[in-house]
């Protein structure tokens, strides 16, 4: 069965330190999407990165990165150098098929000045 | 959020009444599907179609009705509104499913009191 687990329901740092953002999943597929998507207090998803199982490069953007390691089922994500604008909650999802996404229940990262 | 609108963005409705939250998208996504999101739970699924004519139950189905007569057009029908269906909806939309951006609108938040 598909399941995403993201077991840090909150997080809070204070501004220019990092954090990384766990999620692990749950699939029998090789075939397979993940997703992140961001949440901000404005209530909007925001689509931050798509990447398929058979890419397991590690990917950065900005301050952020992603860690993808099929080996542990994980696809975590760091903020490098935080800002009080990357408070938000962030979403984790798998897709194994169509636009059938399965999500995680989320992690509210909290960002202090 | 290019491109996926939702409407309306708030909405209170009375136990028993039906209405229909509408979704379109203007860039000939095939794929198109119905999310909600409640807290503590992340979104999930409830229908979704990957054509016109085509529609299929997503994980929370009951007590919703959708159709899809055109590609742009993808309604989500509340039948007999319930408390139980207070939450906030989302539409998502995508060109090949997950193995592209599969992108949301900026959510509908209902009351059913």
């Amino acid at each position: 069965a598909q399941k995403v687990t993201q077991a840090q329901t909150e997080i809070s740092v204070v501004e220019k330190e990092d954090v990384t953002l766990d999620c692990v999943y749950e699939t029998r597929d090789t075939t397979y999407y993940l997703f992140w998507y961001k949440q901000p207090p404005s209530g909007e998803l925001v689509f931050l990165i798509r990447r398929n199982s058979f890419d397991e490069q590690n990917e950065i953007s900005g301050r952020y990165s992603w860690n993808f390691q099929k080996s542990t089922s994980s696809f975590n994500f760091t903020i490098t150098a935080s800002q009080v604008v990357d408070s938000a909650v962030y979403f984790c999802a798998l897709s194994e098929e169509a636009d059938k996404l399965i999500f995680g229940t989320g992690t509210r990262l909290q960002v202090f000045p | 959020n290019a491109g996926v609108t939702q409407t309306p963005k708030f909405q209170v409705l009375k136990t028993g009444q039906s209405m229909t939250l509408q979704c379109a998208q203007d860039m000939n996504h095939e794929y198109m599907s119905w999310y909600r999101q409640d807290p503590g739970m992340g979104l999930r699924l409830i229908h979704y179609s990957v054509g016109a004519g085509i529609t299929d139950q997503g994980e929370v189905p009951n007590g919703y009705n959708v159709s899809r007569s055109t590609t742009e057009d993808f309604p989500l029908r509340l039948l007999s509104a319930a408390p139980s269906q207070t939450s906030v909806y989302f539409c998502a939309s995508s060109s090949q499913g997950a193995r592209n951006t599969i992108y949301f609108g900026e959510g509908s938040w209902l009351t059913v009191v």
